[in-house]
């Protein structure tokens, strides 16, 4: 399975944009690129996903760089409730399971 | 609409006791799931279950047994606990194979003393 790369930790201002980072070199040509978090005492919930193109929806945007071996997921406007922790998974279309990594956890100051 | 329901939500056991932890989705779900997350680690996924009838396993499936009853409902058995298994063990459901998103429970919070 491919495997992704991301920070441990990050900081973020409130109301400022957030850029989250996650390296997949080893990614193939089926993989979906899925974001999930986990806010605190909660389980994890859906952000975005893409394939190829870049990808919006009303949490994030999703920006995949051209050769695929990267990506990253932008909080347009980071508030205190995105304290969470992210993770990129990978999953090969037409697969089934879901396998999380260590995430970042991201930190809002206000 | 509950979305992904587990119980009990907390449980304390004794080394060597058995209990059944249950999961039950009512979006019409193909796919279901259990993780367990260990304090300050991520999820790691247990079993799953493409379809009714039919589970397979994942990272780290010693220890538990899955059995998907219908496509409503999986459930999760510890036949004999152990301290190791004291977790937060979460349940997770998805239409099927093809890329939608995974719907989450709230968690179950065990302790095995």
């Amino acid at each position: 399975d491919a495997k992704t790369t991301q920070p441990n930790s990050m900081e973020s201002n409130e109301e400022e944009p957030v850029h989250l980072p996650c390296n997949h070199s080893t990614i193939s040509g089926t993989d979906y690129i899925h974001w999930y978090r986990q806010l605190p005492s909660q389980g994890p919930e859906y952000v975005i996903h893409g394939l190829t193109s870049n990808v919006n929806n009303r949490m994030a945007s999703l920006a995949i760089a051209e050769d695929r071996k990267s990506s990253t997921l932008i909080l347009h406007r980071a508030t205190l409730r995105d304290a969470a922790v992210y993770y990129c998974i990978l999953i090969p279309n037409r697969d089934d399971k879901i396998i999380f990594g260590k995430g970042t956890r991201l930190h809002i100051l206000p | 609409n509950a979305g992904v329901t587990q119980t009990p939500k907390f449980q304390v056991l004794k080394t060597g006791q058995s209990m059944t932890l249950q999961c039950a989705q009512d979006m019409n779900h193909n796919s279901m799931y259990w993780y367990r997350q260990d304090p300050g680690m991520g999820l790691r996924l247990i079993y799953y279950s493409a379809s009714e009838g039919t589970t397979d396993k994942g990272e780290v499936p010693n220890g538990y047994n899955v059995s998907r009853l219908n496509k409503r409902e999986f459930s999760l058995r510890l036949e004999s606990a152990a301290p190791s298994q004291t977790s937060v063990y979460f349940c997770a459901s998805k239409w099927d194979r093809t890329n939608t998103e995974a719907f989450f429970g709230q968690g179950t919070r065990l302790t095995v003393v």
